[in-house]
């Protein structure tokens, strides 16, 4: 069993829809949760950054937290063309390197 | 800007060649580190390095080895390519006082070995 586990997709979604996007974990060491974006051909970028639990809201980007369950979501509101790129979940304990999900896939058709 | 910087975007080599793979970054962080990016499979961690002339052993690093003799510089090496190594490597640094803990990753090598 992977240590963080995420859908693939695709997720396809028209403008404008709000976009959820998860991932579960095994190891409850995990202290720092991130998300980062990938566009095509290109190194992932840091998009939204959570210690422990609970929410952050960042315009139009809300990352969740819930360490009970072991589970973190995106949620992307007022999706945009431009947000079309795979969304990458890592997550941490301490210092040691960041352990990363598969990473979905998302378009948003214009 | 930040940057990290790969220094081949596209490399094919051939079964059993030796391959180097080059990161340098300008933002004088402590960390480096080189993770192999596959479909369905995501990023997995080959090698990390806290500081110059240090390196650890990330999750695969069965068939490579790293050096870092330079802060700045992060190679990656292929003693003996297999098509099995096939894959985009990305690398990325960090500050060993980051707060967030951010990795600063380049835009990529995808390596074919044929």
């Amino acid at each position: 069993q992977k240590e963080v586990e995420q859908d693939p997709g695709p997720l396809s979604v028209p403008e404008g829809a709000i976009v959820s996007l998860n991932c579960t974990y095994s190891n409850s060491a995990f202290q720092y949760f991130m998300w980062y974006r990938q566009y095509s051909r290109k190194g992932p970028e840091l998009l939204m950054y959570t210690y422990s639990s609970g929410n952050k809201e960042d315009g139009r980007f809300t990352a969740q937290v819930d360490k009970s369950s072991k589970y973190i979501s995106l949620f992307i509101r007022d999706s945009q063309p431009s947000d079309s790129a795979t969304y990458l979940c890592a997550m941490a304990t301490g210092r040691r390197a960041l352990t990363f999900g598969s990473g979905t896939r998302l378009q948003v058709q214009p | 800007d930040v940057k990290v910087t790969q220094s081949s975007r596209y490399l094919v080599k051939r079964t059993g060649e030796k391959v180097f793979l080059e990161c340098v970054q300008d933002m004088d962080h402590e960390n480096m580190f080189w993770y192999r990016q596959d479909p369905g499979l995501g990023l997995r961690l080959i090698y990390f390095s806290y500081d110059v002339k240090m390196k650890e052993k990330g999750d695969i690093p069965e068939g490579y080895s790293v050096s870092r003799e330079k802060k700045e510089r992060f190679s990656l090496i292929l003693e003996s390519a297999s098509t099995n190594q096939t894959s985009m490597y990305l690398c990325a640094s960090r500050s060993s006082v980051s707060n967030t803990g951010e990795l600063f990753f380049g835009e990529g090598s995808r390596l074919t070995v044929l």
